[in-house]
Formats: C-alpha cells, structure tokens, sequence
C-alpha cells in the first residue's frame, strides 16, 4: 500500500500522559500536514512541514504539542499532558510541492483516534 | 486565513437527482479542493480547481471557481446512495500552505 499511513489507529489514554503518534507520507511528497477534527466540523490545520522544515504552525497549536520531521520523510505529533479537550480524530495528509508555484492535492492517511479519559 | 465555508450544512436528495455544494474562502488562492468523508472514516481527494481554471469535471463531478467571488460549487450529477457523505472544501494559500476547511456540506441521498 503506497498511501499515506498512521499509527496507532486508536489510542485512549489518561488526563496526564503524553501521547506520541507517527505518520509516514507516500514516499516523494515533499510535504506533510497535521489536522485535528472533532465530530461533525472540518479537518483543523495544525502544522506542516516541507521536507525537514516546519514551516508553520497554527496558532491554536498550544505549547503541548509538538511535531517533527526529522529526515524529511515521516513525522511524529507529540501532545504533552493531554487534557479531555485534546480528544479527537487527528490526521495526517502528504503532497507534492513542484516548482513554479504548482501544488498539489492533499492525500489523507486514516487518522489516529484519541480518546483521554 | 483562506476559509473554506460551505453551503447548504445538509442537504438530503432522491437517488438520481442532482445535488449542489457551494464554498466561499476570504483570500486570494492557489488551488481549492474538494474532499469525501463518509462517517467516522478518512478523507478522500475529489478534485482540486487551480485558481487560473473556472471548470473542471471529474466523472459525475463538475466543480466551478469564481475568483472574483471567492466562491466555488461541487455539482454531483446523477446521485447515488453511495454518494452519501460529508463534503468538504479546502482553499490553499498562495504558496500552497495552511489549507483551510470549512465544516462541510452533509449529504444524505435516499434510495
């Protein structure tokens, strides 16, 4: 399967603890994206990267989260002291960036599941 | 930020008939997408408009972009219940970054 993948596909946790989750994107796209989505709204940007380089962050991304991308390829989305607030579907989508200002679609992976209890 | 807005929140069709989505976003874009997500699952890649195209069809899709309006729509022609779903519209800034979703269109086609 070439598409995009994430890992774990479910993930329930205590009020507390930190909680790490991986995303590999298919393989040449150059950038990577992380979204949350709550039930019945719409993917919510959180931060992307172009190879290596987080290039922004929204500012609704507080202190607790933290994401990378250290070789340019997958990336992992670290929440510290998840709180109940933290609980939603979060998802990671790739694409290819080309050049001359040419972007492209965005493919999803099917998301991590957090639960905090 | 690009908001995506669409429009109507629901809408509920007979299998067959045509259904119609609209989007609004607030800024100049590079490319505006449309994705499927059927329940509880994740989402699917439609068809993206680059914002120097006004039409664009993709099977039963047709999608329009008004640039002066900051608007687009998503015609599905024919409708199936398979085509039951949420709906969406992301605009994408100029450099292509920070997509922006809106809540989404809920589809609901009846057999």
């Amino acid at each position: 399967d070439t598409g995009v993948s994430q890992d774990p596909r479910h993930k329930i946790t205590k009020r507390g603890q930190n909680v790490t989750f991986r995303c590999d994107p298919i393989s040449e796209h150059n950038r990577l994206y992380w979204y949350r989505q709550t039930l019945g709204q719409g993917p919510e940007f959180l931060t992307y990267f172009q190879n290596e380089a987080q290039l922004e962050k929204s500012r609704l991304l507080s202190d607790r989260f933290s994401a990378e991308r250290p070789k340019g390829s997958f990336s992992t989305l670290e929440i510290q002291r998840t709180e109940q607030g933290d609980s939603a579907m979060y998802l990671c989508a790739s694409s290819l960036a080309g050049l001359a200002g040419v972007y492209n679609e965005q493919f999803f992976g099917p998301g991590t599941r957090l639960t905090v209890l | 930020s690009q908001q995506g807005e669409e429009d109507p929140q629901a809408l509920s069709i007979q299998e067959g008939e045509n259904a119609t989505m609209n989007c609004s976003y607030k800024t100049s874009i590079n490319n505006l997408q449309w994705y499927r997500q059927n329940s509880g699952r994740g989402l699917v890649h439609l068809i993206l408009i680059r914002s120097n195209e006004r039409e664009k069809h993709s099977g039963r899709l047709r999608v329009t972009l008004d640039t002066s309006k900051k608007s687009s729509s998503l015609l599905i022609t024919a409708s199936r219940a398979a085509d039951t779903a949420s709906y969406f519209c992301a605009a994408a800034g100029n450099y292509g970054q920070n997509f922006v979703f809106g809540p989404g269109t809920r589809l609901s086609v009846l057999p």
